[in-house]
């Protein structure tokens, strides 16, 4: 089945840091790919939708920023958070839709960010 | 405006059977998803309907009324491992996926 990777999935570092969060479609071509935020014990909130080629959409409330997006291929958006501080810490999950069909998004693994 | 709604949270016994309701309304429709999430982790897909009935998958099956905006995932046979949260998604004409809260769903012994 369709599989996305999203790595890495853990990280831990100090406050300032930028981190980068890469998402890779691995058996399909995605032209759009997503990124959520989830805070513990809430739902899924949707930051931005990445589009090859172009820029992100970001949701409202988002700071572009801040929360960097690149789509440089058809398998791959790399969410990269500048300067993190302790209330970005969260867990960010990416997802893909395969360009072939109106199916299911398909979602990676997440990254538990976890700022110092 | 775009919405889902969806119960909290829900229990039920385990062997037993539940069903777990969504309303959606939405700009245009193409489609509705149901996905597991378990604590912790990534939300997994379970289903998609797109035409009106019911959908079944094993022990899971989802229904669709696109003329009441209405889906629901039934669980049969509960197991312990069921215990999660239960994302209800719908697909508007701009094939952006809207949300629902989800649904955490408890299983007693």
């Amino acid at each position: 089945g369709a599989v996305v990777s999203q790595h890495p999935s853990w990280v831990i570092c100090k406050s300032g840091t930028s981190v980068k969060i890469e998402c890779r479609s691995l058996d399909f071509q995605a032209t759009t790919m997503f990124w959520y935020r989830q805070f513990p014990k809430q739902s899924l909130m949707l930051m931005a939708t990445s589009n090859e080629g172009s820029k992100a959409t970001y949701e409202q409330g988002v700071e572009k920023d801040k929360f960097l997006i690149n789509h440089a291929s058809l398998t791959l958006s790399t969410l990269t958070v500048t300067s993190a501080h302790p209330e970005d810490s969260s867990f960010y999950i990416c997802s893909a839709r395969d360009d072939r069909g109106s199916g299911p998004q398909h979602f990676g693994d997440g990254t538990r960010l976890s700022i110092l | 405006g775009q919405n889902i709604d969806q119960p909290t949270e829900m229990t039920a016994t385990e062997g037993a059977i539940v069903q777990i309701n969504c309303t959606y309304q939405t700009s245009g429709f193409n489609g509705l998803f149901w996905y597991q999430q378990h604590a912790g982790e990534a939300p997994t897909f379970l289903s998609y309907n797109v035409l009106d009935g019911l959908e079944e998958k094993g022990r899971f099956s989802s229904f669709l009324s696109r003329s009441k905006g209405y889906s629901y995932l039934l669980l049969k046979e509960l197991q312990m491992k069921d215990s999660a949260s239960y994302l209800c998604a719908a697909l508007d004409s701009n094939y952006q996926l809207i949300w629902g809260a989800g649904t955490k769903l408890i299983i007693k012994p």
